[in-house]
């Protein structure tokens, strides 16, 4: 069935690079996500890649997919103590017509 | 352009209440997305509505229920409520099915 695994934590020092993985199933992935939440608030759409490209980058923010393993990772820059978050990956399953999610990741990031 | 609103942010009710939460879409989306997020089962999916019509389905019991209007603003409703229902509620909206979803900042439901 579908599914997309994350790991569920993560941290990391302050000024490093975070790289933040995820694993999905669906083959018919047509768009995978990057949402963060901080707490006690919503999901704020980071960043999305189409799954006929490779890699899309937005300042800070890096995504590779590698479609053949179904593997998607984001990876953040010079990390700083605001990217502290849980960052959720997910897919939109063609078939379904619906977005498939992971658990999400906790990113700690110690200064 | 306005984000997802959501009413009330924070409610607490009793068992066997019953509950209705709002969700406003972002001007001109016509898709609304219901959550329920708990830190033990994560983000897990309720319904999703297009064009006053649930086009999309979770696995919930029948004690959770939605609708949306002809203006897109979306309610759930929750029967019956029990312990577990205590929860973050979001919503998300898009401009059409299967598009990018944005989401509300969520009502949090506490269940005593």
């Amino acid at each position: 069935g579908e599914d997309v695994e994350q790991s569920l934590f993560l941290s990391v020092r302050e000024g490093d690079s975070s790289v933040i993985n995820c694993t999905y199933t669906d083959s018919s992935s047509t768009y995978l996500y990057w949402y963060k939440q901080e707490p006690g608030a919503g999901l704020q759409l980071l960043t999305y890649i189409f799954s006929n490209m490779d890699m899309k980058q937005d300042q800070r923010l890096t995504v590779l997919l590698n479609k053949k393993d179904k593997h998607l990772s984001l990876r953040i820059a010079d990390t700083q103590t605001g990217d502290s978050a849980i960052y959720f990956c997910a897919e939109y399953a063609g078939n379904n017509r619906k977005l498939i999610w992971g658990l999400g990741t906790s990113l700690g990031v110690n200064p | 352009k306005a984000g997802v609103t959501q009413t009330p942010r924070y409610l607490i009710k009793t068992r066997g209440q019953q509950v209705t939460l709002s969700c406003s879409p972002i001007s001109g989306h016509r898709s609304v997305s219901w959550y329920q997020q708990t830190p033990g089962q994560g983000l897990q999916f309720l319904f999703e509505y297009f064009s006053e019509t649930q086009r999309n389905k979770g696995n919930f019991p029948g004690r959770f229920s939605g609708r949306q209007f002809s203006n897109s603003r979306s309610e759930m409703n929750v029967s019956t409520l029990e312990l577990g229902d205590s929860a973050l509620y979001l919503c998300a909206s898009s401009r059409e099915q299967g598009d990018t979803q944005y989401f509300g900042p969520g009502t949090r439901l506490t269940v005593l």
